[in-house]
């Protein structure tokens, strides 16, 4: 059972435009919301998080959006720029039981 | 250490030997997480430790696999005969609260 389904799978966009990955959850009980950045080579990195007690969270050029009644959230990178091509996780916890997307590979081409 | 580290970092291996990958977490870090990658793919949950027992080893993909973790730190990941399709990056993450901290992953290559 795939309890956070991610969108899309892969990703073009170009230099300074605005990429967006999706993900939507099942699970009500889920009470943090993180997404991961991967380099290739790397291991997944934490690059933002969000609670479901806000709508939205900025840092920087990354946004994340949350819409709990619908079950989803979202992030925003605002500016794109090749050196935010990697693959992207969403994740959806509670406690120490964390459940992963599929992940988002994303290019940024100039 | 600063990080989460991961040893070794490559390991080539023949079809039906034995491997042993090791993790260390962040000192203090309670939780710690083994998950397999393969090419191109996302994250495989295998098995989850709270301090020395694994309340979760619902990710294990046969009983050729089996983790341990001593004394609240340092935790392996055995597989035995492996098989080619085994081959992946094996990454490790610990963690205190909610957020995960990764390893840079050991690959692995059954020829």
């Amino acid at each position: 059972q795939q309890q956070v389904k991610q969108s899309p799978q892969s990703l073009i966009v170009q230099k300074g435009g605005i990429s967006i990955i999706n993900c939507a959850y099942e699970n009500t009980a889920f009470d943090y919301f993180p997404w991961y950045q991967q380099f290739p080579g790397k291991g997944p990195a934490l690059l933002i998080a969000i609670r479901p007690d806000v709508s939205e969270k900025k840092e920087g050029r990354f946004t994340i959006s949350f819409n709990k009644s619908a079950k989803q959230f979202s992030l925003h990178i605002m500016d794109s720029q090749p050196g935010d091509s990697a693959t992207y996780f969403c994740a959806a916890s509670r406690g120490q039981k964390v459940t992963f997307g599929i992940g988002t590979k994303l290019q940024v081409i100039p | 250490g600063a990080g989460v580290s991961q040893s070794p970092s490559n390991k080539v291996t023949e079809k039906g030997k034995d491997v042993e990958l090791r993790c260390d977490p962040i000192s203090g870090h309670t939780a710690l997480y083994w998950y397999r990658q393969s090419l191109g793919q996302g994250l495989e949950f295998l098995i989850y430790f709270q301090g020395n027992s694994a309340p979760d080893k619902s990710g294990l993909p046969s009983d050729r696999f089996s983790a341990e973790r001593t004394g609240g730190s340092v935790s392996t990941l055995t597989i035995q005969r492996t098989q080619q399709e085994d081959s992946a990056v094996y990454l490790c993450a610990s963690s205190a609260q909610e957020t995960q901290y990764f390893g840079p992953g050991t690959r692995l290559l059954v020829l």
